[in-house]
């Protein structure tokens, strides 16, 4: 079962910023954030993950909240070619861990 | 360089047939993942390879499904006795060192009327 709850939808105009919201309230201490993207007839991109301080890479910025309850995926500027489902998953890494368990994750629509 | 690439892109079968989907993963990834993903859901974990052996293969549905590696780079999923219940978009994903950080495929849509 996957172990993150978040919208089933959200809409964004083109130029501004997406926040895309997860609650992960059960997460263990050895347990990661990790947020992918997948468009329309596309796999799954990976975007970023983070364990407890907030992440910034070139696609994305992460922020987690200090008890690492739930966290925030920012797409500072959102264009017609970041609408995609979302996907938060939380997991934990290395060792027998492997596999990601997806959840139906969130359409985000950037509009013109 | 070349991302994880899967084919055919598209198969369409009839129920009771075979088939076989293959996946070339990234040059040098060990790791290689097979998921599917039916309309509306999310990717759900179905065998993870770790060289040429299967590490996990928990998530086959059942024992018409079986994947290979012999090489410990390109894959193929086999499906024996297709059923509809089987159409969905099968996914393969590789990966280097960081085993959740996953690059995936563009899938293969299977249709079986």
């Amino acid at each position: 079962d996957a172990k993150t709850t978040q919208p089933p939808s959200m809409d964004c105009a083109e130029g501004r910023a997406a926040n895309l919201p997860c609650n992960h309230s059960t997460i263990s201490g050895n347990e990661y954030v990790y947020w992918y993207r997948q468009i329309h007839s596309q796999g799954p991109q990976y975007i970023i993950h983070g364990l407890k301080n907030n992440e910034t890479n070139e696609m994305a910025s992460l922020i987690i909240t200090e008890d690492r309850k739930s966290s925030t995926l920012i797409l500072p500027h959102a264009t017609l070619r970041d609408t995609a489902v979302y996907y938060c998953i939380v997991e934990s890494v290395g060792g027998s861990n492997y596999k990601l368990t997806f959840g139906k994750g969130t359409l985000l629509t950037v509009n013109p | 360089g070349a991302g994880v690439s899967q084919t055919p892109s598209n198969k369409v079968t009839e129920k009771g047939k075979y088939v076989e989907l293959r996946c070339d993963p990234i040059s040098g990834h060990t790791a290689l993942y097979w998921y599917r993903q039916s309309l509306g859901q999310g990717p759900e974990f179905l065998i993870y390879f770790q060289g040429t052996g299967a590490a996990d293969d928990s998530g086959l549905p059942n024992d018409r499904f079986f994947a290979v590696r012999p090489e410990g780079s390109v894959s193929t999923l086999k499906i024996q006795r297709t059923e509809r219940g089987d159409s969905a978009v099968y996914l393969c994903a590789s990966s280097l060192s960081l085993p959740n950080e996953q690059f995936f495929g563009p899938g293969t849509r299977l249709t079986v009327l």
